[in-house]
């Protein structure tokens, strides 16, 4: 089953503390990215990648890094959390066909900083 | 520049009753896209919408795009319990930077 995963669905984890979330898609897709969605501001995008070892910054980026050593994993690395990146974060791959495009999303991941 | 104006942000209906929510862009757009995501959920792919005025159907669900290109619009005819959740759009890009509206969240009263 096409599908992209992210573990974990939920992680409470304290400041300063070093935390990554994974992200995994099976169909061979090229492009991954990265969102947190807060109530109100919608899915903004903090990190996405065009290629393997190509990365580049979305809207929200700061304090966060992402790496794509392989193409079917993209994982999202909390240096040093802190309270204000307690959020819902997604991630997604696409599929890019001829005039059709699409997002695939994973679960979520609904973290909490305390 | 780059971002999509949704609105409503927020849309409660008595089930059967109509619902719209629009995506608006300052800038024209190469295409458009719109997900639903129930609660608790993550977003789901509904449509993709390319050419000028553009209409498509999906059972209850219409999707039009405007003439010039930076506008959207999603319909549900005759709301049902189903159709709880929040709708976005997103704008759509031929690159990495992707933009979505803030989105419309559905309620439906039984």
């Amino acid at each position: 089953e096409a599908q992209v995963t992210q573990n974990p669905r939920y992680l409470i984890t304290v400041t300063g503390k070093k935390l990554t979330v994974t992200c995994s898609q099976n169909m061979n897709h090229e492009y991954m990215s990265w969102y947190r969605q807060d109530p109100g501001l919608g899915l903004r995008q903090i990190y996405y990648s065009m290629n393997v070892e190509v990365t580049d910054k979305g809207d929200v980026p700061e304090g966060y890094k992402v790496s794509r050593k392989e193409k079917r994993n993209f994982p999202l690395i909390l240096e040093s959390p802190s309270p204000n990146q307690t959020s819902l974060y997604f991630c997604a791959s696409r599929f890019r066909g001829r005039n059709n495009e699409k997002l695939f999303f994973g679960s979520g991941t609904q973290l909490s900083v305390l | 520049g780059q971002q999509v104006m949704q609105i409503p942000q927020y849309q409660h209906v008595q089930e059967g009753e109509d619902f719209t929510t629009y995506c608006n862009s300052s800038t024209t757009l190469s295409n458009i896209q719109w997900y639903k995501q129930r609660p608790g959920g993550h977003p789901v792919f509904l449509i993709q919408l390319v050419k000028s005025g553009e209409v498509k159907k999906q059972k209850r669900l219409t999707f039009q795009f405007g003439e010039a290109k930076k506008n959207s619009s999603l319909h549900i005819t005759a709301t049902q319990t189903t159709d709880v959740g929040t709708y976005f759009c997103d704008r759509g890009s031929t690159l990495g930077r992707l933009y979505f509206g803030r989105g419309t969240q559905l309620t439906v009263w039984p």
